[in-house]
């Protein structure tokens, strides 16, 4: 079981470029959550998928950002116009399943908007 | 304000002795999970708790979901135990899983 799978592990892009990460939950897993890391705020939930539908995305800023999953082994994050404080760590995470405890991350993309 | 308030953001310890972590909930939440994170930056799972108390070597958590609050006790810490510690709770729909702003724990000898 390689865990969590996201790629790159750094991305660095240009002020207006558009960035777009990637997950691969653990097989088996029906659910996938997208979390971003910032000094300034912690880790913040940005969205959640379960059987790749997604259920809630209210911690997604409302421009520039989406996130999908057109099947269970991938999930996307992309970033279009990146801005410098879209710079962060972002993490995905997955569950077995829906309300089922453990989250298991993977190691995160460390994105650096210049 | 913030649903999960973490205590203290930094803890400093001597080889040897021990210490609590805290988080209280604003809001009533279903569990608790509590992690670290290691060297390359990823979260490892510490303890995952829907109520009462885990108990893994010198790490031991509980949660209260009544009072709202979650505890992690170290204790006999080692140099390897430094790091940044993060509980994070479910809420009750085990929609979102709201993370504390860490602690971060260093060991001396």
């Amino acid at each position: 079981n390689a865990g969590v799978i996201q790629t790159p592990r750094h991305k660095v892009t240009g002020k207006g470029q558009e960035a777009t990460l990637w997950c691969e939950p653990i097989s088996g897993h029906s659910a996938v959550f997208w979390y971003r890391q910032t000094i300034v705020q912690g880790l913040e939930f940005l969205t959640y998928f379960r059987n790749q539908a997604p259920i809630d995305d209210s911690g997604m800023p409302k421009e520039r950002f989406s996130a999908q999953m057109p099947n269970q082994s991938h999930s996307t994050l992309k970033i279009q116009s990146t801005q410098p404080q879209d710079s962060a760590v972002y993490l995905c995470a997955s569950s077995l399943d829906w309300g089922q405890n453990t989250l298991y991350f993977g190691a995160g993309t460390r994105l650096s908007v210049l | 304000g913030d649903q999960v308030e973490q205590s203290p953001s930094a803890l400093s310890l001597h080889e040897g002795t021990g210490s609590a972590l805290r988080c209280n909930f604003t809001t009533t939440m279903r569990a608790v999970q509590w992690f670290r994170k290691n060297s390359r930056g990823s979260l490892i799972n510490l303890f995952y708790l829907a109520s009462g108390t885990k108990e893994n070597g010198r790490l031991k958590s509980a949660f209260d979901s009544k009072e709202r609050y979650s505890t992690l006790h170290i204790r006999d810490a080692q140099l390897e135990d430094s790091g940044t510690y993060f509980c994070a709770a479910f809420d009750s729909g085990y929609n979102k899983l709201t993370f504390g702003k860490g602690t971060v724990l260093l060991v001396s000898p």
